[in-house]
């Protein structure tokens, strides 16, 4: 099963409106990382924040990572139409080596 | 700057026919990795490698093959395409994939009949 959980996994929200995604995860990790993703294209990285990190800011996102209860979410302040795609955590394990383990995403969608 | 480079766009394949998605990075990073995407399963790691010669097997390994002879290039081989391996695969690329950004290409669509 999927070490990152999303939730929801579809949104919809009025442009203008913060819009808030949550990823839970099973084990102990070392970073948890955003990825964006538009239809048809690859992923974007977003944001990375790392396990002994609480919040992290970067433009409009907000990551908070809460180790105690295995979650992160990422929230989106004033979201434009532009914001339009789906979001997947991914998390990097403690004593995993270097690999990446992906949610299912949220799929995110801002109208006007 | 390229980044990542993946080739073809757009494929379609007959059942049992062998083909080689290449994938090409130019920012000289060590780790690469090949993913699939299917509907409602997010990405799923098929192969990596941490440089040029080391590769070992992410979480969906069977019925794909890989090499990494250079840094820069790293192909992914299906040896006699099934149905099941219909999906969008997507190369990547960092420096360290655990602890640094990961850059990923624009994706393949395969398509198996």
């Amino acid at each position: 099963s999927q070490q990152g959980e999303e939730d929801p996994q579809a949104l919809s929200i009025q442009e203008g409106e913060n819009a808030t995604m949550n990823c839970s995860y099973k084990t102990s990790i070392n970073n948890l990382q955003w990825y964006r993703q538009n239809s048809g294209r690859g992923l974007v990285h977003l944001i990375l924040i790392r396990s002994n990190e609480r919040e992290k800011h970067s433009g409009r996102l907000r990551v908070t990572l809460d180790t105690s209860k295995k979650s992160s979410s990422l929230l989106i302040t004033a979201s434009r139409a532009a914001d339009t795609a789906s979001y997947f955590c991914a998390t990097a394990l403690t004593g995993g080596g270097n690999k990446l383990t992906f949610g299912t995403g949220t799929q995110l969608k801002v109208e006007l | 700057n390229a980044g990542v480079t993946q080739t073809p766009k757009f494929q379609v394949l007959k059942t049992g026919q062998s083909m080689t998605l290449q994938c090409a990075q130019d920012m000289n990073h060590e780790y690469m990795s090949w993913y699939r995407q299917d509907p409602g399963m997010g990405l799923r790691l098929i192969h990596y490698s941490v440089g040029a010669g080391i590769t070992d097997q992410g979480e969906v390994p069977n019925g794909y093959n890989v090499s990494r002879s250079t840094t820069e290039d790293f192909p992914l081989r299906l040896l006699s395409a099934a149905p099941s391996q219909t999906s969008v695969y997507f190369c990547a690329s960092s420096y360290g994939q655990g602890r640094n950004t990961i850059y990923f290409g624009e994706g393949s669509w395969l398509t198996v009949v």
